[in-house]
C-alpha cells in the first residue's frame, strides 16, 4: 500500500516569495491534515479536511496561508509572502474516518521549508 | 489548541537502560492518547495508543494511563541506539479525529 506522498521535499525561499506544497494521501482516506513542525518541536495543526470540506482551519494564518482539497483526494498548501518564522517542516497526514478519536494518522515525509 | 505537555525535554540513557517519558494533558475532555516516534529527518510513526486506564505492553515498550490525572507515560526497557529519536505524545477528544501533539522528548541512547 502506497503511503502519503508529499512534494517538494525541500524548498528554500527569500522572504516575500510564495511556495506551494502538494500532498497525495493514502487511497481511500477521507480525512487529510496539514501540520507545521518547527525544528525540534512537535507538529502543530494548521488545517484539516473531511473529503473536500474544511473542518477546521482556525490555526491557519489566513492572511498568507491557504489550503484546498478540491476533489477530496490530493491537497495543496500555499504560503504567500513567506516570512522567516515560517521556516519549518510541513507534514501532511491522512486517516480513515472522522470522529471517535481512534483513527491512526499516517504521515508523509514532509516538506522542509527554509525562508532566508 | 489543546495543551499537551511532555517531560523531560531531553533524555540520555545508556544502551540497555530504561527510558521513562511523561505526558500530561490540561484539557479535561481528552479521552485518547498516542505515542509517536520520529527519527531525525523522518516522519512521525505511531508507536502505541492507550485509551483506558492502566497499562499496555508491546515488546520493550510499556505505556501507562491515568485518566483521572490525564497523565500518560512511556517506558522503554533495554534501550537500543536505534531508539534514539523524538518521542511525541498526542491527545484527542472522543468526538474528534484531530491529534494535538506535545513538543516531544528527545531520547538519546548511548552505546
Amino acid at each position: 500500500e502506497a503511503g502519503v506522498t508529499q512534494s517538494p521535499r525541500y524548498a528554500v525561499l527569500q522572504e516575500g516569495q510564495a511556495v506551494s506544497f502538494w500532498c497525495d494521501p493514502i487511497s481511500g482516506h477521507d480525512t487529510l491534515y496539514w501540520y507545521q513542525q518547527p525544528r525540534d518541536q512537535g507538529p502543530q495543526l494548521l488545517v484539516y479536511f473531511r473529503d473536500e470540506a474544511v473542518i477546521d482551519n482556525s490555526q491557519l494564518p489566513s492572511d498568507r496561508f491557504s489550503a484546498v482539497r478540491p476533489k477530496g483526494t490530493n491537497s495543496t498548501l500555499k504560503i504567500q509572502s513567506a516570512k522567516q518564522g515560517d521556516t519549518a517542516t510541513y507534514l501532511c497526514a491522512s486517516s480513515l474516518g472522522l470522529g471517535g478519536g481512534t483513527g491512526q494518522l499516517y504521515f508523509g515525509e514532509g516538506s522542509k521549508l527554509t525562508v532566508l | 489548541q489543546q495543551k499537551v505537555q511532555q517531560s523531560p525535554e531531553s533524555l540520555i540513557v545508556p544502551e540497555g537502560g530504561m527510558a521513562s517519558l511523561n505526558c500530561t494533558s490540561s484539557d479535561r475532555n481528552v479521552d485518547y492518547f498516542w505515542w509517536y516516534r520520529q527519527h531525525s529527518g523522518k516522519s512521525p510513526k505511531m508507536l502505541m495508543s492507550i485509551f483506558s486506564n492502566g497499562e499496555k505492553e508491546e515488546g520493550r515498550f510499556t505505556v501507562h494511563l491515568n485518566k483521572a490525572s490525564l497523565h500518560t507515560s512511556l517506558h522503554i526497557r533495554d534501550s537500543q541506539p536505534s531508539d534514539s529519536a523524538l518521542y511525541l505524545c498526542a491527545a484527542a477528544k472522543s468526538n474528534y479525529n484531530v491529534l494535538y501533539f506535545g513538543s516531544g522528548t528527545k531520547l538519546t541512547v548511548e552505546p
